[in-house]
C-alpha cells in the first residue's frame, strides 16, 4: 500500500541534543512537507520541498534543518537551537495539479525533550 | 496572528443528528479551503474541500459551505455517527492549487467532535 512512513513514533531527547526524524513516501509525490502540532494550536509548516535537492522555509523554520536528496525521503533534524522542540511532528506529501493541496500525512512522530 | 480560527474547541452531538463545525479566516488571499479529520496518534486525513468559486460542496454525509463575504466556512455532517468522533481541522491555501503555494496550508486549531450513541 502506498503511504508515508514516519519513524520513530516516539522519541525522547535530552536538552542540547540534535535528533533526526525520518519520513519516507512511496506515493511518487514530488512535494513533501513537515508540520508541527502543539496542543490547542493548528498545524504549522516548518519546511517544504517541491522538488529533489530544493527546499524552502515554512513559517517556523528556526531551529530545524532538512534535506531532500531523494524523492522518497525528507528527513527533519531538530537542532539544539530549537527552543521548544517538544511537539507532534507530521510529514506530508502531495503532487502539483488539481489535488496539490490535498496532503497525505504520515502517522507522526512525538518528540519529548527531557 | 491566527489567520484561520476554529473558535469552538469541542462539540458534542447525538448520533443521527447534524454536526456543524465552523471556521473563520482573515486572509483575503485564501481561495481554497479543506477539512481534515484526525484520530489520536494518527496523521490527518483529507475529508472535503471547496474552491472560492463555489459556495457549497457535498460528498455523501459531508457538506462544506463557504461564505466569502463573511470569511466563514462550515462543515455539516448529516447524520452524525460515532465513528465521526475525531478532531476536525479546517485549512486554507492561497492561489488555489497552482503556482508555488500549493501544500502550504494554514490550519485552524481544530475542533474535537464527539458523537454519542
Amino acid at each position: 500500500d502506498g503511504g508515508i512512513t514516519q519513524s520513530p513514533k516516539y522519541l525522547f531527547r535530552k536538552e542540547g541534543q540534535n535528533v533526526t526524524l525520518s519520513c519516507e513516501q512511496n506515493l511518487n509525490h514530488d512535494a513533501m512537507y513537515w508540520y508541527r502540532q502543539d496542543p490547542g494550536q493548528g498545524l504549522r509548516l516548518i519546511y517544504y520541498s517541491q522538488i529533489v535537492n530544493d527546499f524552502q522555509k515554512g513559517d517556523i523554520a528556526e531551529g530545524y534543518s532538512v534535506s531532500r536528496e531523494k524523492k522518497e525521503s525528507f528527513p527533519l533534524t531538530v537542532t539544539s537551537a530549537q527552543k521548544n522542540p517538544t511537539a507532534f511532528y507530521l510529514c506530508a506529501s502531495s503532487n502539483p495539479g488539481p489535488g496539490a493541496n490535498v496532503l497525505t500525512f504520515g502517522a507522526g512522530s512525538r518528540l519529548t525533550v527531557l | 496572528d491566527q489567520q484561520v480560527k476554529q473558535n469552538s474547541p469541542s462539540l458534542s452531538v447525538q448520533e443521527g443528528r447534524i454536526s456543524i463545525l465552523n471556521c473563520d479566516y482573515t486572509n483575503s488571499m485564501f481561495d481554497y479551503f479543506l477539512w481534515y479529520k484526525k484520530y489520536p496518534a494518527e496523521g490527518p486525513t483529507f475529508l472535503i474541500s471547496i474552491s472560492s468559486i463555489k459556495d457549497k460542496n457535498e460528498d455523501g454525509r459531508f457538506t462544506v459551505f463557504l461564505n466569502k463575504s463573511a470569511k466563514h466556512l462550515s462543515l455539516h455532517i448529516v447524520p452524525s455517527q460515532p465513528g465521526d468522533s475525531a478532531v476536525y481541522f479546517c485549512a486554507a491555501s492561497p492561489f488555489g492549487a497552482g503556482g508555488t503555494s500549493y501544500g502550504k496550508l494554514t490550519f485552524g486549531q481544530g475542533t474535537i467532535l464527539t458523537v454519542h450513541p
